[in-house]
């Protein structure tokens, strides 16, 4: 079946080191993916979003990179800060529907 | 903030009881959404609506009854719940849905109800 995974479900990071959460998709025929945040006592938070058409996608701080050879999904995070602190999960389009991953719990520490 | 508001933030109900949980986004979308999120579990669909039409549901139990009365507004309704539907249900809201637009509309979340069922 199809699914959307997470390598580490805990990630841990000094303040001002650079993060990079990983994302496994096994359906090869998806076309779209997204990275959210998720704070504590919060709903998710849209981050970036790539399509399968490209590699690479930058954001503010934020880089994704997309590996359709092995179905990877990646986000880095450069200079990590206590703010980025949270859960981030990854989703990718399947036909009409967005399958979501588990999640990643990432934690900053000064 | 996404545009996208909830209420009430928490809830604690019993399984006798009947309530609502509200949704409404101010960003102009067509289409809404219905998620259940349990812990340590990816978010579940529950239900879609575009253009005030439900186009989806995603083998939900009937004590979730949704309720679309207009592109900004969603309800859920809830009755005779289980302990086991205690969660965070999340609205969220994109510009179309996946299907109709063919394009990767992002969906933006509210901030979720916490509900609790003794």
């Amino acid at each position: 079946g199809e699914s959307v995974g997470l390598h580490l479900p805990t990630l841990s990071v000094q303040e001002g080191d650079n993060s990079i959460i990983n994302c496994a998709y096994s359906n090869s025929a998806s076309d779209y993916f997204i990275w959210y945040k998720q704070e504590s006592g919060k709903g998710p938070q849209f981050i970036i979003d790539i399509r399968s058409n490209m590699d690479k996608r930058q954001g503010q701080r934020v880089t994704v990179l997309l590996n359709k050879t092995v179905k990877h999904l990646s986000l880095q995070i450069a200079a990590t800060q206590p703010g980025d602190s949270a859960v981030y999960f990854c989703a990718e389009r399947t036909g009409d529907k967005l399958i979501f991953g588990t999640g990643t719990r990432l934690q900053v520490f000064p | 903030e996404t545009g996208v508001t909830q209420t009430p933030r928490h809830l604690v109900m019993g399984m006798t009881n009947k309530k609502s949980l509200k949704c409404e986004q101010h960003l102009g979308h067509n289409a809404m959404y219905w998620y259940k999120q349990s812990a340590k579990k990816p978010l579940e669909l529950m239900f879609v609506y575009n253009f005030k039409e439900q186009t989806e549901n995603n083998s939900v139990p009937s004590r979730f009854s949704p309720e679309c009365p207009n592109s900004s507004h969603l309800f859920l309704h809830l009755h005779t719940l289980q302990p086991e539907d205690s969660a965070l249900y999340l609205c969220a809201s994109s510009p179309h849905t996946l299907r109709s637009s063919g394009v990767g509309d992002t969906q933006y979340f509210g901030p979720g109800t916490r509900l609790t069922v003794l």
